[in-house]
């Protein structure tokens, strides 16, 4: 079944660990995002990428990387956590074409971050 | 890209009534769609309306565009409590291919 899919769904770390949230998709979408979002607040972009070993920053500067060196997979990285990256980390995919060339985004569950 | 602002911000009914949320945005566009978020999840695509669109229909879903005061509306009728989520727009415009989103509107359905 075509999917996108996070992991883990809850992570709890403490301040400095490094820690990479996964993300795949299995929909063979060319464009893949990553959003943080706080609870009752906007989804803000982080990174994106077109396709695979393109990779670009989005609007909201991180401290995270990601990666894209397979067109399914598209993990984030992030070197050495801190409480301020606590927040909920939403994965999404779409193809060129998307429903009627409208890019339609599909998302994953997403992965809420809690760093002590 | 730009971003939409929904509005209200909350939305309080009884299951069966009408859930109307609004839309505004700055430029022109090629396309609006509206995405749903149940706590705690990712967004679900709901509905896409292109700009030489003024009405499109999806089950219980009416969505409404108006290009010429940048605005968008989502009806929602006879509310269900599983209609109980967040509802965001995005506006896509020219050649960008990434959707943003705003806050949202949070709908709360009373059993």
């Amino acid at each position: 079944e075509a999917d996108i899919y996070q992991t883990p769904r809850y992570l709890v770390i403490g301040t400095g660990k490094k820690i990479t949230l996964e993300c795949s998709q299995t929909m063979g979408h060319d464009k893949m995002y990553w959003y943080q979002q706080d609870p009752g607040m906007e989804l803000h972009l982080i990174h994106y990428s077109y396709g695979v070993n393109s990779t670009e920053k989005g609007d909201l500067s991180s401290e995270s990387t990601v990666s894209r060196i397979r067109t399914e997979h598209f993990p984030l990285t992030l070197e050495s956590a801190r409480p301020s990256h606590t927040s909920q980390y939403l994965c999404a995919s779409s193809d060129s074409q998307g429903t009627a060339g409208g890019n339609e985004q599909f998302f994953g569950p997403g992965t809420r971050l809690t760093v002590l | 890209s730009q971003q939409g602002e929904e509005d209200p911000q909350a939305l309080s009914i009884q299951e069966g009534e009408n859930a109307t949320m609004n839309c505004s945005y700055k430029t022109s566009i090629n396309n609006l769609q509206w995405y749903r978020q149940n706590s705690g999840r990712g967004l679900v695509h709901l509905i896409l309306i292109r700009s030489n669109e003024r009405e499109k229909h999806s089950g219980r879903l009416r969505v409404t565009l108006d290009t010429s005061k940048k605005s968008s509306s989502l009806l929602i009728t006879a509310s269900r409590a599983a209609d109980t989520a967040s509802y965001f727009c995005a506006p896509k415009s020219g050649g960008s291919y990434i959707p943003t989103f705003g806050r949202g509107t949070s709908l709360i359905v009373h059993p």
